[in-house]
């Protein structure tokens, strides 16, 4: 299995700040990942795949950017609707396809 | 606008079969461009996918459940659904649908859209 291991755990940050999320990959994935936005009680929402492709209707706030086994999501002015858990996903091998353990955005 | 829905049982006692369905609306399940999946969440947890299934039915399982797991898919209804056996509390989860793309080498790309999830509860 691929695993993917996202840092930090739990981010606290302040309304306009940039903020970086990183997912590593235990072992190549190329630029085959994806992130996801969950909401308390909501579905998951793709925000980026191909590691840096953003989705339609995706603020341009949110970027991404890595390559191979070290990837970043980055909000580049937090804003207080971003509070959210933030996955990501690989899907360079479907045997299986592995998320990261997530990572807890909030607001100072 | 495609949407997908998840529809089952709330309630598995331990031992039993989970069975749920995912039901596909704005668009068909008949497309070589994608693969259909299913993915849970514990209470409290991440994401786990469970596997994927083609129109045409073949299908691609997590290794780790393939031997409870059973994924099917019905075009006539614009369908698929999902059968994992020998439940125990650890199949307590929120299970959600979602459609992912396919191209090139990927078989099994990013999932969009997703249902809203429905929750599975294993207890006697």
């Amino acid at each position: 299995d691929i695993q993917m291991t996202q840092s930090p755990s739990t981010l606290s940050a302040s309304v306009g700040d940039s903020v970086t999320i990183t997912c590593r990959a235990s072992q190549s994935v190329s630029n085959w990942l994806a992130w996801y936005q969950q909401k308390p009680g909501k579905a998951p929402k793709v925000l980026i795949d191909g590691a840096s492709s953003l989705h339609s209707g995706v603020p341009s706030r949110f970027s991404g950017s890595g390559s191979g086994t070290e990837f970043t999501l980055t909000i580049s002015s937090l804003q207080p609707d971003d509070v959210a858990t933030y996955y990501c996903q690989q899907y360079r091998s479907y045997s299986p396809i592995t998320f990261g353990q997530g990572t807890r955005l909030e607001i100072k | 606008q495609l949407q997908l829905q998840e529809s089952g049982p709330g309630l598995v006692k331990p031992s039993e079969t989970l069975s749920l369905t995912c039901s596909v609306s704005g668009g068909s399940i008949s497309s070589h461009l994608y693969y259909w999946g299913w993915i849970r969440q514990p209470p409290g947890k991440g994401l786990e996918w469970l596997g994927n299934v083609f129109y045409r039915g073949t299908t691609y399982y997590n290794p780790s459940l393939k031997s409870r797991l059973n994924i099917s898919v019905d075009t006539s209804q614009n369908q698929f659904s999902l059968k994992l056996t020998s439940v125990t509390a650890a199949d307590t989860a929120v299970y959600y649908c979602g459609r992912s793309t396919t191209f090139g080498m990927i078989l099994i790309g990013w999932f969009d859209p997703w249902g809203q999830g429905t929750q599975v509860t294993v207890s006697s």
